[in-house]
Protein backbone atom coordinates (compact mmCIF):
# COMPACT_ATOMS: atom_id res chain seq x y z
CA UNK A 1 0.00 0.00 0.00
CA UNK A 2 1.06 3.66 -0.18
CA UNK A 3 1.37 6.05 3.06
CA UNK A 4 2.80 8.95 3.98
CA UNK A 5 4.08 9.19 7.56
CA UNK A 6 4.42 12.40 9.51
CA UNK A 7 4.00 13.11 13.17
CA UNK A 8 0.50 14.34 14.46
CA UNK A 9 1.33 17.12 16.79
CA UNK A 10 4.64 19.38 17.39
CA UNK A 11 5.30 22.43 19.90
CA UNK A 12 8.34 24.97 19.41
CA UNK A 13 8.84 28.23 20.89
CA UNK A 14 8.55 31.51 18.94
CA UNK A 15 11.87 32.34 17.71
CA UNK A 16 13.25 28.77 17.59
CA UNK A 17 13.88 26.35 14.60
CA UNK A 18 11.30 23.55 14.27
CA UNK A 19 11.70 20.30 11.65
CA UNK A 20 9.14 18.68 10.92
CA UNK A 21 9.85 14.92 9.30
CA UNK A 22 8.15 12.99 6.64
CA UNK A 23 8.75 9.39 5.40
CA UNK A 24 6.84 8.01 2.27
CA UNK A 25 6.21 4.67 0.49
CA UNK A 26 4.13 5.03 -2.54
CA UNK A 27 3.96 3.18 -5.98
CA UNK A 28 6.70 5.25 -7.88
CA UNK A 29 7.96 9.20 -7.16
CA UNK A 30 6.55 12.47 -8.87
CA UNK A 31 7.52 15.14 -6.47
CA UNK A 32 6.81 16.13 -2.96
CA UNK A 33 4.90 18.73 -1.71
CA UNK A 34 4.93 20.39 1.43
CA UNK A 35 1.41 22.64 2.28
CA UNK A 36 0.53 24.50 5.16
CA UNK A 37 -3.02 24.82 6.32
CA UNK A 38 -4.42 27.13 9.12
CA UNK A 39 -7.38 25.67 11.37
CA UNK A 40 -10.92 26.08 9.19
CA UNK A 41 -8.82 27.30 5.68
CA UNK A 42 -7.41 25.46 2.66
CA UNK A 43 -4.06 24.01 2.30
CA UNK A 44 -1.68 26.78 0.81
CA UNK A 45 1.55 25.35 -1.09
CA UNK A 46 5.37 26.19 0.40
CA UNK A 47 7.11 23.82 -1.29
CA UNK A 48 8.08 21.37 -3.73
CA UNK A 49 10.71 18.54 -4.46
CA UNK A 50 11.82 16.68 -7.00
CA UNK A 51 15.73 16.04 -6.78
CA UNK A 52 17.48 15.25 -3.76
CA UNK A 53 18.60 18.04 -1.39
CA UNK A 54 17.83 21.25 0.36
CA UNK A 55 15.26 23.84 -1.08
CA UNK A 56 15.73 26.95 0.81
CA UNK A 57 12.48 29.50 0.75
CA UNK A 58 12.65 32.39 2.85
CA UNK A 59 12.67 31.40 6.65
CA UNK A 60 10.95 27.50 5.46
CA UNK A 61 13.50 25.32 3.28
CA UNK A 62 12.26 21.18 2.99
CA UNK A 63 15.12 18.80 2.27
CA UNK A 64 14.34 15.31 0.12
CA UNK A 65 16.33 12.06 0.01
CA UNK A 66 14.26 9.87 -2.15
CA UNK A 67 16.60 6.78 -1.31
CA UNK A 68 15.71 7.14 1.87
CA UNK A 69 11.73 8.06 1.01
CA UNK A 70 12.41 10.60 3.84
CA UNK A 71 11.78 14.77 3.79
CA UNK A 72 11.56 17.20 6.45
CA UNK A 73 10.44 21.32 6.73
CA UNK A 74 12.34 23.30 8.27
CA UNK A 75 10.76 26.55 9.55
CA UNK A 76 13.19 28.92 11.11
CA UNK A 77 12.71 32.09 13.22
CA UNK A 78 9.12 30.87 14.62
CA UNK A 79 6.58 33.36 14.69
CA UNK A 80 2.99 32.75 15.88
CA UNK A 81 1.45 32.88 12.66
CA UNK A 82 3.45 29.51 12.02
CA UNK A 83 1.21 27.75 13.98
CA UNK A 84 -0.75 25.68 11.91
CA UNK A 85 -1.14 22.20 10.05
CA UNK A 86 1.73 21.04 7.87
CA UNK A 87 0.47 19.11 4.95
CA UNK A 88 2.92 16.08 3.44
CA UNK A 89 1.92 14.57 -0.03
CA UNK A 90 3.55 12.83 -2.43
CA UNK A 91 2.85 12.51 -6.17
CA UNK A 92 2.64 8.66 -6.88
CA UNK A 93 3.80 7.13 -10.76
CA UNK A 94 0.44 8.19 -11.64
CA UNK A 95 0.25 11.54 -10.87
CA UNK A 96 -2.00 10.92 -8.06
CA UNK A 97 -1.09 12.88 -4.94
CA UNK A 98 -1.16 10.79 -1.44
CA UNK A 99 -1.13 12.87 1.73
CA UNK A 100 -0.32 12.78 4.83
CA UNK A 101 -2.40 12.78 7.79
CA UNK A 102 -0.64 16.25 8.76
CA UNK A 103 1.74 17.66 11.75
CA UNK A 104 -0.12 19.93 13.90
CA UNK A 105 2.67 22.73 15.09
CA UNK A 106 1.92 24.85 18.44
CA UNK A 107 4.10 27.58 19.07
CA UNK A 108 4.27 29.35 22.35
CA UNK A 109 5.22 32.30 23.33
CA UNK B 1 -0.97 34.38 -9.79
CA UNK B 2 -2.76 31.10 -9.30
CA UNK B 3 -5.44 32.05 -7.34
CA UNK B 4 -8.32 29.44 -6.95
CA UNK B 5 -12.02 30.54 -6.16
CA UNK B 6 -14.61 28.45 -4.52
CA UNK B 7 -18.17 29.57 -3.88
CA UNK B 8 -20.02 30.04 -1.78
CA UNK B 9 -17.73 29.90 1.51
CA UNK B 10 -20.23 28.58 3.48
CA UNK B 11 -23.96 26.80 2.98
CA UNK B 12 -26.05 25.21 5.22
CA UNK B 13 -29.44 23.44 4.20
CA UNK B 14 -32.09 20.88 5.04
CA UNK B 15 -31.56 17.59 4.55
CA UNK B 16 -32.34 15.82 1.43
CA UNK B 17 -31.96 18.99 -0.64
CA UNK B 18 -29.01 19.51 -3.33
CA UNK B 19 -25.81 21.99 -3.33
CA UNK B 20 -23.62 23.17 -5.92
CA UNK B 21 -20.42 24.23 -5.55
CA UNK B 22 -18.58 25.91 -7.94
CA UNK B 23 -14.51 25.92 -8.22
CA UNK B 24 -12.40 28.90 -10.34
CA UNK B 25 -8.74 29.44 -11.63
CA UNK B 26 -9.28 33.07 -12.24
CA UNK B 27 -5.65 33.61 -13.69
CA UNK B 28 -4.66 30.22 -15.18
CA UNK B 29 -6.60 27.72 -16.54
CA UNK B 30 -7.04 24.45 -15.30
CA UNK B 31 -6.93 21.41 -16.82
CA UNK B 32 -7.16 19.18 -13.93
CA UNK B 33 -9.49 20.45 -11.01
CA UNK B 34 -9.59 18.13 -8.14
CA UNK B 35 -12.35 17.73 -5.52
CA UNK B 36 -11.36 17.26 -1.51
CA UNK B 37 -13.18 16.32 1.20
CA UNK B 38 -11.85 17.18 4.95
CA UNK B 39 -13.73 16.15 8.07
CA UNK B 40 -12.52 17.82 11.05
CA UNK B 41 -9.18 16.73 12.37
CA UNK B 42 -8.48 14.77 9.29
CA UNK B 43 -6.41 14.70 6.08
CA UNK B 44 -7.61 15.61 2.93
CA UNK B 45 -9.10 12.81 1.15
CA UNK B 46 -9.40 12.71 -2.38
CA UNK B 47 -12.75 12.64 -4.25
CA UNK B 48 -12.56 12.31 -7.26
CA UNK B 49 -10.51 14.04 -10.40
CA UNK B 50 -11.80 16.12 -13.62
CA UNK B 51 -10.51 17.17 -16.82
CA UNK B 52 -11.98 19.56 -18.37
CA UNK B 53 -14.83 18.07 -21.31
CA UNK B 54 -14.42 14.26 -19.98
CA UNK B 55 -16.25 12.74 -17.15
CA UNK B 56 -14.47 12.65 -13.66
CA UNK B 57 -12.67 10.18 -12.47
CA UNK B 58 -14.12 8.82 -8.81
CA UNK B 59 -12.26 7.41 -5.87
CA UNK B 60 -13.28 4.00 -4.07
CA UNK B 61 -16.02 4.32 -1.97
CA UNK B 62 -17.09 7.62 -3.21
CA UNK B 63 -20.36 8.04 -4.69
CA UNK B 64 -20.66 8.94 -8.36
CA UNK B 65 -24.57 9.50 -8.42
CA UNK B 66 -24.62 11.54 -5.05
CA UNK B 67 -21.66 13.98 -5.68
CA UNK B 68 -22.00 15.25 -9.62
CA UNK B 69 -19.11 16.59 -10.96
CA UNK B 70 -18.82 18.71 -13.87
CA UNK B 71 -15.80 20.41 -15.74
CA UNK B 72 -17.07 22.22 -18.46
CA UNK B 73 -14.29 24.84 -19.08
CA UNK B 74 -10.74 24.91 -18.31
CA UNK B 75 -11.75 27.80 -15.28
CA UNK B 76 -14.68 26.65 -14.05
CA UNK B 77 -15.69 23.06 -12.10
CA UNK B 78 -18.75 22.23 -10.22
CA UNK B 79 -19.66 19.68 -7.31
CA UNK B 80 -23.21 18.99 -6.33
CA UNK B 81 -24.29 16.89 -3.64
CA UNK B 82 -27.10 15.51 -4.40
CA UNK B 83 -30.09 14.85 -1.79
CA UNK B 84 -27.75 15.81 0.82
CA UNK B 85 -27.87 14.19 4.58
CA UNK B 86 -26.40 15.39 7.75
CA UNK B 87 -23.10 12.64 7.06
CA UNK B 88 -22.42 15.04 4.04
CA UNK B 89 -21.82 18.05 6.35
CA UNK B 90 -17.74 18.35 5.77
CA UNK B 91 -15.25 20.50 4.48
CA UNK B 92 -15.10 20.64 0.78
CA UNK B 93 -12.02 21.54 -0.65
CA UNK B 94 -11.08 21.80 -4.82
CA UNK B 95 -7.96 22.35 -6.47
CA UNK B 96 -6.47 23.23 -9.40
CA UNK B 97 -3.76 22.70 -11.68
CA UNK B 98 -2.26 23.87 -15.42
CA UNK B 99 -2.40 21.18 -18.11
CA UNK B 100 1.41 18.89 -16.81
CA UNK B 101 0.25 16.78 -14.31
CA UNK B 102 3.32 17.09 -11.88
CA UNK B 103 2.51 20.73 -11.87
CA UNK B 104 1.17 22.28 -8.31
CA UNK B 105 -2.24 21.82 -7.40
CA UNK B 106 -3.70 25.02 -5.52
CA UNK B 107 -6.44 25.40 -3.63
CA UNK B 108 -9.52 27.21 -3.46
CA UNK B 109 -10.84 28.52 -0.07
CA UNK B 110 -13.05 25.40 0.41
CA UNK B 111 -16.64 25.50 1.23
CA UNK B 112 -18.26 23.95 4.41
CA UNK B 113 -21.08 22.61 4.40
CA UNK B 114 -23.75 22.11 7.20
CA UNK B 115 -26.29 19.36 6.51
CA UNK B 116 -29.08 20.03 9.02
Amino acid sequence: GQNIDQPTEMTATEGAIVQINCTYQTSGFNGLFWYQQHAGEAPTFLSYNVLDGLEEKGRFSSFLSRSKGYSYLLLKELQMKDSASYLCAVMNSNYQLIWGAGTKLIIKP
Amino acid sequence: GAVVSQHPSWVICKSGTSVKIECRSLDFQATTMFWYRQFPKQSLMLMATSNEGSKATYEQGVEKDKFLINHASLTLSTLTVTSAHPEDSSFYICSASSSDPKETQYFGPGTRLLVL
